[in-house]
């Protein structure tokens, strides 16, 4: 398995209800990063967590981070539509000067 | 508006056909690098440059080639472009270091027949 596998790889869900998404890791991190991607387009930065954080919030996201289990969760509540995208989870190795994307998570959020 | 710009957007080109795709940010910041997106393989990042005149190799270099003569803009050339480079590729960027909050470009397609 990779570093930085998200789960599920599609979630589809009506919009208002609560969408989760998990990502696991296998090596130490400095910190972890939530992207959004919008078909075909660039990614955009939604949150980051640093390996001794455990929560994380930003409006309706939440984030949390388990260094133990190696495993990180995004939360979105109370979807819209608007929030149908990709979602990558992104591990800062702690030594290595890089960032390493997951597979990403296809979101839809049914009207 | 702070934004990291690519050119161009959409590209079809002939195997063997040099060409250079172009990268360009108005933040200042030190730390650029290239990824190329394929179906079920994810973000692969091809190079990255700490700062000007500092390149190295990312996870995928084979066939491509960088430069970093000012700090604003980070070229990605493909000297002989061969059909498995066909992909979407995103440049980003990010104050300092590989692991801070990075900005995406738009992306550009490449088709390589």
């Amino acid at each position: 398995s990779q570093q930085g596998e998200e789960d599920p790889q599609a979630l589809s869900i009506q919009e208002g209800e609560n969408a989760t998404m998990n990502c696991s890791y296998k090596t130490s991190i400095n910190n972890l990063q939530w992207y959004r991607q919008n078909s075909g387009r660039g990614l955009v930065h939604l949150i980051l967590i640093r390996s001794n954080e455990r929560e994380k919030h930003s409006g309706r996201l939440r984030v949390t981070l388990d260094t133990s289990k190696k495993s990180s969760s995004l939360l979105i509540t109370a979807s819209r539509a608007a929030d149908t995208a990709s979602y990558f989870c992104a591990t800062a190795l702690g030594r290595a000067q890089k960032l390493v994307f997951g597979q990403g998570t296809r979101l839809t959020i049914n009207p | 508006e702070a934004q990291v710009t690519q050119n161009p957007r959409y590209l079809i080109t002939v195997t063997g056909k040099k060409l250079t795709v172009t990268c360009s940010q108005n933040m200042n910041h030190e730390y650029m690098s290239w990824y190329r997106q394929d179906p079920g393989l994810g973000l692969r990042q091809i190079y990255y440059s700490m700062n000007v005149e500092v390149t190295d190799k990312g996870d995928v270099p084979e066939g491509y080639k960088v430069s970093r003569k000012e700090k604003r803009n980070f070229p990605l050339i493909l000297e002989s472009p061969s059909p498995n480079q066909t992909s979407l590729y995103f440049c980003a960027s990010s104050f300092t270091k590989s692991y801070n909050e990075q900005f995406f470009g738009p992306g550009t397609r490449l088709t390589v027949l």
